[in-house]
C-alpha cells in the first residue's frame, strides 16, 4: 500500500530534550515537506527538500533541522524542545514538484512539548 | 508575502444543501491554487486543483474557480452529504518557488442529516 508513515504518532516531552520525528515514504517519490497545524493558523511549512542532500527552509524552520539522507526518509529534528513547539506535524510527499503533482499526508504527530 | 485568507467556521449545513466555503489569496503572479480535506484523525487529502487563471478543479462533485479578477477560488457543491463533513483547506504554491507553499486557516464543516 502506497502511504506516508511517521513516528511517533503521539509524544509528550519536556523542554530541552532532543527529539526526532521519523517519516517515511514507500512511493519513490522525490520531494517531501514538513508542516506544522496549529488552531487559526492552519498549516505552515517547515522545511521541503527536493532530493537526496537537498533541503531548503519553508515558512517556520526556526528551532527545527531536517536531513535526507536516503530518497524515502525525512526525518524532522528538534535540538531542544520548547512549548511553542507543541502542534500537529505533517510530513507530505509527492512524484514531482507540489505545485504539478499531488501530496500525500502522513497522519500526523501530535507533540506536546512540557 | 504570500497568504491564504479562508471563511471562518464553521459552517453547519443540512444533507443536500448548497456549500460556499470562500478562499482568497495574496501573491505576486498567478500561482498554482488547491483545496484539500482533512477528515477526523487523518491526514491531508487533495480534493481539487488549478494551475492557471479560469481553470476549473472538480472532484467528487467540489468544484472551484481560479478567479484572477478577484484572487478566489471558492470552493462549491450542490447537495453536501453527511459524509463530506470534514476541515477544507485552501492552498497556493509560490510563483517563484513551487516547492513552497501557504495553507489558509481551514474551515469546519458540519453536515447534519
Amino acid at each position: 500500500e502506497a502511504q506516508v508513515t511517521q513516528n511517533p504518532r503521539y509524544l509528550i516531552t519536556v523542554t530541552g530534550k532532543k527529539l526526532t520525528v521519523t517519516c517515511s515514504q514507500n512511493m519513490n517519490h522525490e520531494y517531501m515537506s514538513w508542516y506544522r497545524q496549529d488552531p487559526g493558523l492552519g498549516l505552515r511549512q517547515i522545511y521541503y527538500s527536493m532530493n537526496v542532500e537537498v533541503t531548503d527552509k519553508g515558512d517556520v524552520p526556526e528551532g527545527y533541522k531536517v536531513s535526507r539522507k536516503e530518497k524515502r526518509n525525512f526525518p524532522l529534528i528538534l535540538e531542544s524542545p520548547s512549548p511553542n513547539q507543541t502542534s500537529l506535524y505533517f510530513c507530505a510527499s509527492s512524484r514531482g514538484q507540489g505545485f504539478i503533482d499531488e501530496q500525500f499526508f502522513g497522519p500526523g504527530t501530535r507533540l506536546t512539548v512540557l | 508575502g504570500d497568504s491564504v485568507t479562508q471563511m471562518e467556521g464553521p459552517v453547519t449545513l443540512s444533507e443536500e444543501a448548497f456549500l460556499t466555503i470562500n478562499c482568497t489569496y495574496t501573491a505576486t503572479g498567478y500561482p498554482s491554487l488547491f483545496w484539500y480535506v482533512q477528515y477526523p484523525g487523518e491526514g491531508l487529502q487533495l480534493l481539487l486543483k488549478a494551475t492557471k487563471a479560469d481553470d476549473k478543479g472538480s472532484n467528487k462533485g467540489f468544484e472551484a474557480t481560479y478567479r484572477k479578477e478577484t484572487t478566489s477560488f471558492h470552493l462549491e457543491k450542490g447537495s453536501v452529504q453527511v459524509s463530506d463533513s470534514a476541515v477544507y483547506f485552501c492552498a497556493l504554491s509560490d510563483v517563484y518557488n513551487f516547492n513552497k507553499f501557504y495553507f489558509g486557516s481551514g474551515t469546519k464543516l458540519n453536515v447534519k442529516p
